[in-house]
């Protein structure tokens, strides 16, 4: 099982705002290391979503917004679009593993 | 724009070595901002990081504690690439591969930004 949690699925309508949580421990969130989240599309390699908490790559819409409190961090999708239909993962450091660990991933579902 | 390129076989027989390559064009295996790991990704163990190799004055290296006894990762430098050796595969070993780079952002932080298209390869007799 991850290190990192997180729901297996959530959906929503057009429009709609969602949101993806991601609970870790005091060995990785917990510890202050930083959270990013990539987006899977089916058969191709996730891609850089929002790095350090809460920043954008460029290129990425300001729909994307992330935060981080304690030992959660979330992703926010606002104005939902059917082409946000996809498999999202958080991913940070663990020191007690010595490790970079990844969430277990949720797919977003637009209805 | 950086681009990472992967190589190598698709199907490996269980106990022998999974030897995979990735070439790096648009930046350097040298650069000392930067890492390059091996990531993989199976449904039943969801996305897995392997390890890092990179490059601070010195080679350095680290690996994951599940494959630290039969897994190496080398820089290439003359052909600005690195590899992935992981010894003694079993099925379980069967995955989808990644290379990936992690670079530093003005904001503090190193996060993964470019990733190799991922290389099915299957452990099987």
């Amino acid at each position: 099982q991850s290190v990192l949690t997180q729901p297996p699925s959530v959906s929503g309508a057009p429009g709609q705002r969602v949101t993806i949580s991601c609970t870790g421990g005091s060995s990785n969130i917990g510890a202050g290391f930083d959270v990013h989240w990539f987006r899977q599309l089916p058969g191709t390699a996730p891609k850089l979503l929002i790095y350090g908490n809460n920043n954008r790559p460029s290129g990425v819409p300001d729909r994307f917004s992330g935060s981080k409190s304690g030992t959660s961090a979330s992703l926010a999708i606002t104005g939902l679009q059917v082409e946000d239909e996809a498999d999202y993962y958080c991913q940070t450091y663990d020191v007690s593993l010595s490790a970079y660990v990844f969430g277990s991933g949720t797919k977003v579902t637009v209805l | 724009h950086v681009q990472l390129q992967q190589s190598g076989p698709g199907l490996v027989k269980p106990s022998q070595t999974l030897s995979l390559t990735c070439a790096i064009s648009g930046d350097s295996v040298s650069n000392n901002n930067a890492a390059w790991h091996w990531i993989r990704q199976s449904p039943s163990r969801g996305l897995e990081w392997l390890g890092r190799t990179y490059y601070r004055s010195e080679w350095k290296d680290d690996y994951a504690v599940s494959v630290k006894s039969r897994i190496s990762i080398s820089p290439d430098t003359s052909k600005n690439q690195f590899s992935l050796q992981l010894n003694s595969v079993t099925p379980e070993d069967t995955a989808v591969y990644y290379c990936a780079r992690t670079s530093y952002y003005d904001s503090g932080t190193y996060a993964i930004n470019y990733w190799g298209q991922g290389a099915l390869v299957t452990v099987s007799s």
